[in-house]
């Protein structure tokens, strides 16, 4: 399988924890980028990387939230002390480096937190 | 960002056409009109995009007004496996700093019946 992949598909957490996501993008694209979805909502951007640089994070990822991608290749989001209204759809996407290109979105990774 | 109008949900029947509208009265001359769909328990996934004239892949077509300040996506034989939101997005490939992230709107739910 050559597409986004995203783990784990699901999460379940405590409130106060600490959880961590990971994304696999296509192994040739050097964009990548996290959204998150709440139900009902379309995804809204959180950050960007091009290639290991993170080049834009979005007002809402606040302080507790951390994205990283040390090689250029595999991408983590963690959350740290996770909250209620962290419960959402985190979702990953990646694409070649080209102005018009297209998006392509994994799975995600449905939080819950309790 | 210039702003797009969709209709909440809209319905069809299996085998039918399904014209679905978007307005974007603000549309600068630079914005490229991009559709995605997200299926159920999905990530989004990329349709088509067009700046001015009418555009056709495998999967659906794109209509541009003449003003573009709407545009219509058209599936030609709607199946089962056609209903998703339907989001209609513009782009500006040479905007800089914001061109690579999608803005997503709540989009167009489609049903389709059997």
């Amino acid at each position: 399988d050559t597409g986004v992949s995203q783990d784990p598909r699901h999460k379940i957490t405590k409130r106060g924890q600490n959880v961590t996501f990971r994304c696999d993008p296509i192994s040739e694209h050097n964009r990548l980028y996290w959204y998150r979805q709440t139900l009902g909502q379309g995804p809204e951007f959180l950050t960007y990387f091009q290639n290991e640089a993170q080049l834009e994070k979005s007002r809402l990822l606040s302080d507790r939230f951390s994205a990283e991608r040390p090689k250029g290749s595999f991408s983590t989001l963690e959350i740290q002390r996770t909250e209620q209204g962290d419960s959402a759809m985190y979702l990953c996407a990646s694409s070649p480096f080209d102005p018009y290109n297209e998006q392509f979105f994994g799975p995600g990774t449905r939080l819950t937190v309790l | 960002d210039a702003k797009t109008t969709q209709p909440n949900s809209m319905e069809s029947n299996e085998e039918e056409p399904v014209h679905l509208p978007c307005n974007h009265s603000t549309i600068s001359g630079t914005d490229y009109i991009h559709w995605y769909r997200q299926l159920p328990s999905q990530g989004p996934e990329y349709v088509i995009h067009g700046l001015t004239s009418n555009v056709n892949n495998r999967m659906a077509s794109l209509a541009i007004a003449e003003d573009r300040k709407s545009s219509t996506l058209i599936l030609h034989r709607a199946t089962l496996r056609d209903a998703a939101v339907y989001y209609c997005i513009l782009r500006d490939p040479g905007s800089g700093g914001s061109n690579y992230k999608l803005t997503f709107g709540k989009g167009t739910l489609l049903t389709v019946n059997p």
